[in-house]
This record gives structure tokens, C-alpha cells and sequence, in this order.
């Protein structure tokens, strides 16, 4: 079974839609999760960190069931510049900054 | 504030060549991570320093791969003697102390003809 588990998509939406991305980890150790942004093979960027209560970053919201190991990512409006490949990232328990990376989502938001 | 900087952009090696990727970290940042990304794969951890101390290289091929970060200068992935199958986006990303978040470099692109 793999660390980080996503659907790759790609997931093909109008401009305006609702999207919702789903990962789950292996590790039940594990404490801190992350969804990153990847456009076009640059480098990965934060997007958000994911909390045990959820939040919600303008129309990013993040969840996490520590029960079911899954971490959601839900995307409302959605516009042409968020097409990208979405990553899921859990950070290693054992301590220091390791991140170990789904292989990502990939979103095309279309007019 | 200059972020992580890697250098060069692009590296196109011969089989059996060496190949040296430079990554400087953000100002103040101590920890210096190496992640590889084979086309169509996600990032995989490679190998995590700190000044003069290589902290975990769980990830690093048993062969050809080296890593150092010395006390003066950018962190520098050795690879010797590079095979085709070494072509990838190598990203590197720094950090400071505890648990502030990564910040990553642009990465080298390297090709292996």
C-alpha cells in the first residue's frame, strides 16, 4: 500500500464548479498533512495546511478524518488558474521536516 | 529575500558522466531537503541534511548518489556515473528551525542522452 494515496485524475470541470479531491495515508502516526500546489513540473507550493477541525482558505477547504486516515480538499468556484495538480502531503512522525508526497491530482478547470 | 535557489535550471549529461546539483537555501535556513521527481511519478524523498550533518538519507540510492551540505556554500547531489534512468526534476527545499514549512527551489531538470 502506498504512504499517500490519491485518485490522479485528471478531473475536467467547467469554470464555476465544485471539486472535491480525497487522499489517504498509511501511517496512523502521522500529525501533520498539507495539500500543495504543483503547476506544470515547477517546483510545489503550500496551499494549505490541513487541520483536525478543517479550514477553509477563501474557496479552499480542507478536511481530515484521523479515524479513516483521509484528508479532503473542496475547491468551490472554480477558476481557469486553479487548473494544476493538486498534492497531497503528510509529514513523517519521525521528526525534522521529511514530507512524503501523493502523486497528485490533476485539475482542468474549462470555460 | 531571495528564496531557495538551485542551479543550473537545465543539466544534460552523457551516460557515464558525473553530474553536480547546487542548491543554495533561503537566508537562515539551516535545513536543506532533496526530493526527485521521475516524469509522471510524484516527489520522493531523497535525502535531509544539516550543516556538515547528513540527518537522513533513507531515500538516496545505495550507489553513485552523495549529498553534503558544508559549513560555507550551497548543499551539492553528486550523482556519478549517471544512467538514463536518472533523468528527473530534482527540487530542492529548505527550512528553518522546528517545524516551519518547507520552501522549495525550482528545481534542475536532468536529462541523461
Amino acid at each position: 500500500r502506498k504512504e499517500v494515496e490519491q485518485d490522479p485524475g485528471p478531473f475536467n470541470v467547467p469554470e464555476g464548479a465544485t471539486v472535491a479531491f480525497n487522499c489517504t495515508y498509511s501511517n496512523s502516526a502521522s500529525q501533520s498533512f498539507f495539500w500543495y500546489r504543483q503547476d506544470c513540473r515547477k517546483e510545489p507550493k503550500l496551499l494549505m495546511s490541513v487541520y483536525s477541525s478543517g479550514n477553509e482558505d477563501g474557496r479552499f477547504t480542507a478536511q481530515l478524518n484521523r479515524a479513516s486516515q483521509y484528508i479532503s480538499l473542496l475547491i468551490r468556484d472554480s477558476k481557469l488558474s486553479d487548473s494544476a495538480t493538486y498534492l497531497c502531503v503528510v509529514k513523517d512522525p519521525g521528526g525534522g521536516n521529511k514530507l512524503t508526497f501523493g502523486t497528485g491530482t490533476q485539475l482542468k478547470v474549462e470555460l | 529575500n531571495a528564496g531557495v535557489m538551485q542551479n543550473p535550471r537545465h543539466l544534460v549529461r552523457r551516460r557515464g558522466q558525473e553530474a553536480r546539483l547546487r542548491c543554495s537555501p533561503m537566508k537562515g535556513h539551516s535545513h536543506v531537503y532533496w526530493y526527485r521527481q521521475l516524469p509522471e511519478e510524484g516527489l520522493k524523498f531523497m535525502v535531509y541534511l544539516q550543516k556538515e550533518n547528513i540527518i537522513d538519507e533513507s531515500g538516496m540510492p545505495k550507489e553513485r548518489f552523495s549529498a553534503e551540505f558544508p559549513k560555507e556554500g550551497p548543499s551539492i547531489l553528486r550523482i556519478q556515473q549517471v544512467v538514463r534512468g536518472d533523468s528527473a526534476a530534482y527540487f530542492c527545499a529548505s527550512a528553518g528551525q522546528g517545524d516551519s514549512p518547507l520552501h522549495f527551489g525550482n528545481g534542475t531538470r536532468l536529462t541523461v542522452t
